[in-house]
């Protein structure tokens, strides 16, 4: 079975701090997908970054990268130069061979200004 | 449209009413799928559609839940006999490529459902 894991419930920066949200997973598959998404209070998830886990390099999305750890199965999330308008739930989420997206619980990123 | 619609935004049901929820997702994308949220909770996988084919349906909770698709666009999810387990946030995604793991996942903006 798949699954993923976000130990951190909640999380807070300040503003033009850097942040790491954290990620873990599990899969038995060797070809997979994994997403951050940002669901804002409006409710609609965003994309934030996906890495596929056949690239050793790590994705960058301009203030938005993640450290792919694929040996420990994990998938963090830094933001750097936080912003206001970065505050939201983040959603780890892992794809595989089936149709479906697999979420973690989610972390809660409070920015403070 | 330019994103994925979902109505209604709100929908408060008593308990044993059934329900129909609605989304229209983003013109010419293949893929859709429905997502359960519950509070506090990440959005769980309940079934999904190839155009009008309803290719995976195993996270659909029970029988009372169905999903149709029948031309390939505007999708409803219903409940039947709803249940107050059954509230929470529905979501619908849409993707452009038929592997919908694959490539991006576009969302709407959910239906709160409450059963009283």
């Amino acid at each position: 079975a798949q699954t993923v894991t976000q130990s951190q419930p909640e999380m807070s920066v300040q503003e033009a701090e850097t942040v790491t949200l954290s990620c873990t997973y599990d899969t038995s598959e060797s070809d997979y997908y994994l997403f951050w998404y940002k669901q804002p209070p409006s409710r609609q998830m965003i994309l934030v970054i996906r890495q596929e886990a056949y690239k050793q390099q790590n994705a960058t999305e301009n203030r938005f990268s993640v450290n792919f750890q694929k040996a420990a199965k994990s998938f963090s999330l830094k933001i750097s130069d936080s912003q206001l308008g970065d505050a939201a739930m983040y959603f780890c989420a892992l794809g595989g061979a089936t149709n479906k997206l697999i979420f973690g619980t989610g972390t809660l990123l409070a920015v403070q200004p | 449209g330019a994103g994925v619609s979902q109505s209604p935004r709100y929908k408060v049901a008593k308990r044993g009413q059934d329900v129909a929820l609605r989304c229209d997702p983003i013109s010419g994308h293949v893929s859709l799928f429905w997502y359960q949220q519950a509070l506090g909770q990440g959005p769980e996988f309940l079934t999904y559609f190839q155009n009008e084919a309803q290719l995976d349906k195993s996270g659909l909770p029970s029988d009372r839940f169905f999903a149709e698709r029948p031309e390939g666009s505007v999708s409803t999810l219903k409940i039947q006999r709803t249940q107050q387990e059954d509230s929470a946030v529905y979501l619908c995604a849409s993707s452009l490529r038929a592997s919908g793991s694959v490539g991006e996942l576009f969302f709407g903006e959910g239906s709160r459902l409450t059963v009283l």
